[in-house]
């Protein structure tokens, strides 16, 4: 089944522990991209990327980090979470920049 | 800077009743995105508007684009109770923007 899945779907942590949420789809969609959602924001654009090795800064990138070593993978790295990165985030993926997005089923994150 | 603005942000009405959501921004983009969220879940695409005049339609519902206004609509014919959801646009290329999102609810 053609596919964007994230981990962990919920994840409580506290204020400066490192942590990781991946990403990762089995379309062989070049672009990939994560957004954060917040009541009354809509979904905010923090990173992403064109392909493999390839990524860019989107409208909120501070605090996070991201990589693309391989096609299908694209995680989003919190090196040290603060209570403003408490939110539910969205990773998606599409084949080009012409294409629509599949979005991942979401992680809600709680940074106490 | 790419900004987009949707209203009506929140929207109660009647099964049967027909009603307009609007996708305003203001520099030009390539496409158009309208996407779909129920409650608790993830987003769904429901259509991508190329070029200037697009009108697709899927069910009840139809999207337009007008590219010399800046404006997307979303229009809802004899709405049911099913099509509650929150309704996004989006626009750009390798950025993207999303509108705040228009939370629609269907009552009987």
């Amino acid at each position: 089944e053609a596919q964007v899945t994230q981990n962990p779907r919920y994840l409580i942590t506290v204020t400066g522990k490192k942590l990781t949420v991946t990403c990762s789809q089995n379309m062989n969609h070049e672009y990939m991209s994560w957004y954060r959602q917040d009541p009354g924001l809509g979904l905010r654009q923090i990173y992403y990327s064109m392909n493999v090795e390839v990524t860019d800064k989107g409208d909120v990138p501070e605090g996070y980090k991201v990589s693309r070593k391989e096609k299908r993978n694209f995680p989003l790295i919190l090196e040290s979470p603060s209570p403003n990165q408490t939110s539910l985030y969205f990773c998606a993926s599409r084949f080009t920049v012409y294409n629509e997005q599949f979005f991942g089923p979401g992680t809600r994150l709680t940074v106490l | 800077e790419l900004k987009v603005e949707q209203n009506p942000l929140f929207l109660s009405m009647q099964e049967g009743k027909n009603y307009t959501i609007y996708c305003n921004y203001s520099t030009t983009s390539d496409r158009l995105y309208w996407y779909r969220q129920d409650p608790g879940k993830s987003l769904e695409s429901l259509f991508v508007l190329l070029s200037n005049g697009a009108v697709k339609q899927e069910g009840r519902l139809m999207a337009s684009l007008d590219t010399k206004a800046r404006l997307s609509t979303l229009h809802i014919t004899a709405a049911v109770h099913d099509l509650s959801a929150t309704y996004f646009c989006c626009l750009g290329a390798q950025k993207l923007v999303f509108g705040q999102g228009t939370r629609l609810t269907i009552n009987p």
